[in-house]
């Protein structure tokens, strides 16, 4: 069956330092790769996706993800971090054959800010 | 803007009682989605329609029912609430015309109901 996994369930990273969130997926065929972002009591918000060609991926607010088939892996960066960006993020795989993509979403990740 | 709404944002009902959550969109787009999210968890799809066609996840609960007049609007019925089913609900939208450039869903803010 076709999963996600977000290694870390809690990050803090100080205002300004790099970002680096992990996402792990298992699909036997090409994934669909999707980053959400959740705020408190908040609906989410796409940040990028990944469905082909250039394996390194731009997205809102100054994210990127990285696609690689080899690790199977698609992690989120950012170069500085701001006070704005805590929140959760979520890492999904689009499961479908031709017709609607159903996600499987990881566990998710939540983001705190230090100022 | 095109955008999903979702109404209301908070709800309160009683144990038993059933409910009504709504969903509408702007955006014309043929699937709608229903996703349970539980504190902490990540969201769970329960169903979704692709235009008028209903698809049921397997394990989504006979409590959950899902109503879609026309294209804008859906509508999640719980129809005898547990405290189980305390959560945030959130609608979300696609266009199969979108495939080929990886279909992206659009969600809602959510409606988070209490369960008393």
């Amino acid at each position: 069956a076709q999963s996600v996994t977000q290694p870390d369930i809690h990050i803090t990273v100080s205002e300004g330092a790099s970002l680096e969130l992990r996402c792990n997926y298992s699909y036997g065929a090409t994934p669909y790769l999707f980053w959400y972002v959740q705020s408190p009591g908040q609906g989410l918000q796409l940040l990028l996706k990944y469905f082909s060609g250039d394996t390194l991926v731009q997205g809102i607010k100054g994210f990127e993800a990285e696609f690689k088939r080899s690790q199977s892996s698609f992690n989120l960066r950012k170069p500085s971090v701001h006070w704005s960006d805590a929140a959760e993020y979520f890492c999904a795989v689009g499961e479908g054959s031709g017709g609607y993509n159903k996600l499987i979403f990881g566990a998710g990740t939540r983001l705190a800010v230090h100022p | 803007d095109a955008m999903v709404i979702q109404n209301p944002r908070y709800q309160v009902t009683q144990f038993g009682k059933p409910v009504t959550l709504s969903c509408s969109q702007t955006l014309n787009h043929n699937v709608m989605y229903w996703y349970q999210q539980k504190s902490s968890q990540a969201p769970k799809l329960l169903f979704h329609y692709y235009d008028k066609d209903f698809n049921n996840e397997a394990d989504t609960p006979d409590n959950f029912q899902s109503r879609r007049p026309n294209t804008s609007f859906c509508f999640l019925d719980i129809r005898s609430p547990g405290l189980g089913d305390a959560a945030m609900y959130l609608c979300a939208t696609s266009s199969l015309r979108d495939r080929e450039r990886g279909e992206t869903q659009y969600f809602g803010p959510g409606t988070r109901l209490l369960v008393l």
